[in-house]
């Protein structure tokens, strides 16, 4: 298993564009997550998804669009990019069993953008 | 959703001291609390998933407790050794699938 992936690995915005972070797992997870991560701030929830087709706002929402057509793929979306969202960006992924058994959250690499 | 303290900020100890550290939080409205490794330069990576008032989980020389009446749970690392230094987080995942992590603890372990 390859676990979470997430490309690019870096990448610098002009302000205003826009782009797509790419986030997969092949673990067959069904809960999914998007973080960024800014120096002394510790993770902050971006996005979540319980599963293919429902997605939810976390505490940092405003400026990301996502969605969750198959189960593996948790894309962001950043329409018009800003410097405030200069950032590191984790994708994680974990499974809720149907009984109600919760595991740890696997992360990917991360993406390190700059909005210039 | 209230936010999740973690102290120390950061913590610098000798090879071979025992050390702790704390997340606390002000409900006990969640449903699971977890505990992460995060190395400089990697993703984090999961030690523990705590879900029950007096829990304990255990890894090697890594434990931890957890008490949701009072509001914490404590990292335990027993003879610290220099391949422990990361930041330690600790998240909380509420009852409606949010997630909530704590700026973490910095340790250094100094050999």
């Amino acid at each position: 298993n390859a676990g979470v992936t997430q490309t690019p690995k870096f990448r610098i915005l002009k302000i205003g564009q826009s782009m797509t972070l790419q986030c997969t797992q092949d673990m067959n997870h069904n809960y999914m997550y998007w973080y960024r991560q800014d120096p002394g701030m510790g993770l902050k929830l971006i996005y979540y998804s319980v599963g293919a087709g429902i997605t939810d706002k976390g505490e940092v929402p405003n400026g990301y669009n996502v969605s969750r057509s198959t189960t593996e793929d948790f894309p962001l979306r950043l329409e018009l990019a800003a410097p405030s969202q200069t950032s590191v960006y984790f994708c994680a992924s974990s499974y809720l069993h149907p009984a109600g058994i919760y595991n740890e959250q696997f992360f990917g690499p991360g993406t390190r953008l700059t909005v210039l | 959703i209230l936010n999740v303290e973690q102290s120390p900020q950061s913590l610098h100890v000798q090879e071979g001291d025992s050390t702790n550290f704390t997340c606390s939080f002000p409900s006990s409205n969640f449903y699971a609390l977890h505990w992460y490794r995060w190395e400089t330069a990697k993703s984090p990576e999961a030690l523990f998933v705590m879900t029950l008032n007096g829990d304990e989980k255990k890894k090697g020389r890594i434990s931890a407790t957890l008490n949701t009446k009072e509001g914490y749970s404590y990292l335990y690392i027993k003879g610290s050794q220099p391949e422990d230094s990361a930041t330690y987080l600790c998240a909380l995942m509420y009852n409606n699938n949010d997630m909530r992590f704590g700026a973490g603890t910095r340790l250094t372990v100094k050999p």
